[in-house]
């Protein structure tokens, strides 16, 4: 099994809907990330989470919404989903300040239309 | 602003030649500096990490360089393999007391495809 699982890894979704994506990892980091891809750019952060009471908006927060049901659970959530949104999203995990480096899912394709 | 540039934005390569790919920063204070690997489809699998007192560091086929002073980086791939085809991410890590999250800079990537 992977250490950090994807779930779904497409999704066509329409302008105005709510979408989740979800994540889960099985290193036993605190650590979690949502990172969004976009190409010709960099993987820019959304959300991270230090911990499971611990949220912090990253350098592209606007339009998303994060919850962390667990230490091995964060989710991703569009509210009203716009077709800039369209993107890869990777979900990561880390060691505490990632000395050893980030572990990152598979990724989800999403497609607003 | 931090950055991250990378050069070339892409590359193609004939299967068992060398190549050598560009990471320059300007990211402060900088902490280390790493090295990724993404395959089409999957997510980032890091490669190296170097800390401001390494100059080189390799990891089989890969051997990454750091220049700390000038604030460049190189990953050199030597005989590559059809399977080093992807895109290579450069990310630099600025140091804080808290490890904030928010101090990873990402580069845009190399793709590099290598052909048969």
């Amino acid at each position: 099994d992977a250490d950090v699982t994807q779930t779904p890894r497409n999704r066509i979704t329409k302008t105005g809907k709510r979408i989740m994506l979800e994540c889960s990892q099985t290193k036993g980091h605190d650590r979690m990330y949502w990172y969004r891809q976009d190409p010709g750019l960099g993987l820019r952060l959304i959300y991270y989470s230090f911990d499971v009471k611990d949220i912090n908006k990253g350098e592209i927060s606007d339009g998303y919404s994060v919850s962390r049901q667990a230490q091995a659970k964060f989710s991703l959530s569009l509210e009203s989903a716009i077709p800039n949104q369209t993107a890869l999203y990777f979900c990561a995990t880390s060691d505490e300040a990632g000395i050893k480096g980030y572990t990152f899912g598979s990724g989800t394709r999403l497609t607003v239309v | 602003k931090n950055q991250v540039e990378q050069s070339p934005q892409s590359l193609i390569i004939l299967e068992g030649k060398n190549c050598t790919l560009q990471c320059n920063y300007t990211v402060s204070p900088f902490s280390n500096l790493r090295w990724y690997k993404q395959d089409t489809g999957r997510g980032p699998v890091s490669l190296t990490i170097m800390t401001f007192s390494e100059n080189t560091k390799s990891n089989g086929r890969y051997t990454a360089t750091l220049d700390a002073d000038t604030k460049q980086s190189s990953l050199h791939i030597t005989a590559s393999q059809l399977s080093d085809s992807a895109s290579y991410i450069c990310v630099v890590s600025a140091r804080g007391s808290s490890g904030s999250a928010r101090q990873l800079t990402f580069g845009s990537g190399t793709q590099l495809t290598v052909l048969p």
